[in-house]
């Protein structure tokens, strides 16, 4: 059992640069979201899904793009990175929209813009 | 606005000893309330979690956590830390029909032999 997977694992940018985040869970969950997580920050929300079709920004989604391509896949957009990027970046899912549930987290991309 | 502060950046305890990490949270609604733990280099697991109910809940790995909603808080404890323990841990706050975890900064907890 899968559960989330994130690629890559590790990515180093210049600035200026673009790349995609792929996310994909196999757990039929209807929620996903993608995290950044910087040290002494916590976890903050960049964007996230509660339902195939459906995107939502969330506390800091400048810099950022999202595709719901499909229930099982949410992928993130760098459009054009800058050093404020670097950041270990976190996917999750959820049954629900609502949050109730258990939110699985994959294991994490650690992403360096130079 | 929502907020969970964990006031406690870092913890060190000895093997074998009591811990209790502490979270505070801001919230308009009934809370959702979770405690997560992260390995170093690995994802989030869920610990326990809060939703209604008894104050008292019990989770894995021998954690347990206590709801105060006088307080707004959410203690985890646990009666006797092993080394395996070590990580960061953190505090979580949802609501039905919200769809944004907020995460507290964390706590990272070293174990001395």
């Amino acid at each position: 059992n899968a559960g989330v997977t994130q690629t890559p694992k590790f990515q180093v940018l210049k600035t200026g640069q673009s790349m995609t985040l792929q996310c994909a869970q196999d757990m039929n969950h209807n929620s996903m979201y993608w995290y950044r997580q910087d040290p002494g920050m916590g976890l903050r929300l960049i964007y996230y899904s509660a339902s195939e079709g459906t995107t939502d920004k969330g506390e800091v989604p400048n810099g950022y793009n999202v595709s719901r391509l499909n229930k099982r896949e949410f992928s993130l957009r760098l459009e054009s990175a800058a050093p404020s990027q670097t950041s270990v970046y976190f996917c999750a899912s959820s049954v629900t929209g609502e949050l109730n549930t258990e939110a699985f987290f994959g294991q994490g991309t650690r992403l360096t813009v130079v | 606005a929502q907020s969970v502060t964990q006031p406690d950046i870092h913890i060190t305890v000895s093997e074998g000893a009591s811990l209790e990490l502490r979270c505070n949270y801001s919230y308009g609604a009934t809370p959702y309330l979770f405690w997560y733990v992260q390995s170093p280099g690995q994802g989030l697991q869920l610990l326990l979690k809060y939703f209604s109910g008894d104050t008292l809940v019990q989770g894995i790995k021998g954690f347990e956590a206590e709801f105060k909603r006088s307080q707004s808080s959410f203690n985890l404890r646990k009666p006797s830390v092993h080394w395996s323990d070590a990580a960061e841990y953190f505090c979580a706050v949802g609501a039905r029909g919200y769809n944004k975890l907020i995460f507290g900064a964390g706590t990272r907890l070293a174990v001395h032999p």
